[in-house]
């Protein structure tokens, strides 16, 4: 069956440190790759996407690598600021079925 | 500010009885899907809803049912509940493939 996991539930990091939270999914079919983040009492926020023709995707402070060959996702935040600290998503878009699937979440803990 | 808006944000409910959730998608988004999210888990996809008509469901039994109306805002209702069924409710709207706005949820207590 398909799922989106993550290897790591909770990550501490330093002010000013790169962070990098990673994600595994298990449907080859998947093509469409969003990471999430979620603050406390908030929804989901988006924060950038990929697409399966793709291998990078770079955005404002924030990267998203993507291997397919091993089915693996991650997304890098660099300068990681105390605002950071939240828990982070992935998720798989069913672009047949308009679906996400969601991971279980990695927490996020920026110290000053 | 997320231009999707959940009510109420918080209720308690008694094991049993009926709820409704609503959720006021963001102006022009004509699809909304319903979300259930336990204490430390990920969003599992409960239904979505295209021009008021059901058009995914996620594995949830029938007491789980929603709305569209003609204005694009939903409802979520959930009957005979259960105590599992104490979680945050998500609502997110779209109006393509990707853009998904999410609500800030209706955090659900059965007692």
């Amino acid at each position: 069956g398909e799922s989106v996991g993550l290897h790591l539930p909770t990550l501490s990091v330093q002010e000013g440190d790169n962070s990098i939270i990673n994600c595994a999914y298990s449907n080859s079919a998947s093509d469409y790759f969003i990471w999430y983040k979620q603050e406390s009492g908030k929804g989901p926020q988006f924060i950038i996407d990929i697409r399966s023709n793709m291998d990078k995707r770079q955005g404002q402070r924030v990267t998203v690598l993507l291997n397919k060959t091993v089915k693996h996702l991650s997304l890098q935040i660099a300068a990681t600021q105390p605002g950071d600290s939240a828990v982070y998503f992935c998720a798989d878009l069913n672009t047949g079925f308009q679906k996400l699937v969601f991971g279980t979440g990695t927490r996020l803990l920026v110290s000053p | 500010e997320t231009g999707v808006t959940q009510s109420p944000t918080h209720l308690i409910k008694t094991r049993g009885q009926q709820v409704t959730l609503r959720c006021s998608s963001q102006s022009g988004h004509n699809t909304v899907s319903w979300y259930q999210q336990a204490l430390g888990q990920g969003p599992q996809f409960i239904f979505q809803y295209y021009r008021e008509e059901e058009n995914g469901r996620g594995n949830f039994p029938p007491r789980f049912s929603g709305l569209q109306f003609p204005n694009y805002s939903s409802e979520l209702n959930v009957n005979a509940l259960e105590l599992d069924d104490s979680a945050l409710y998500l609502c997110a709207s779209s109006l393509e493939l990707g853009g998904y706005t999410f609500g800030s949820g209706t955090r659900l207590t059965v007692v």
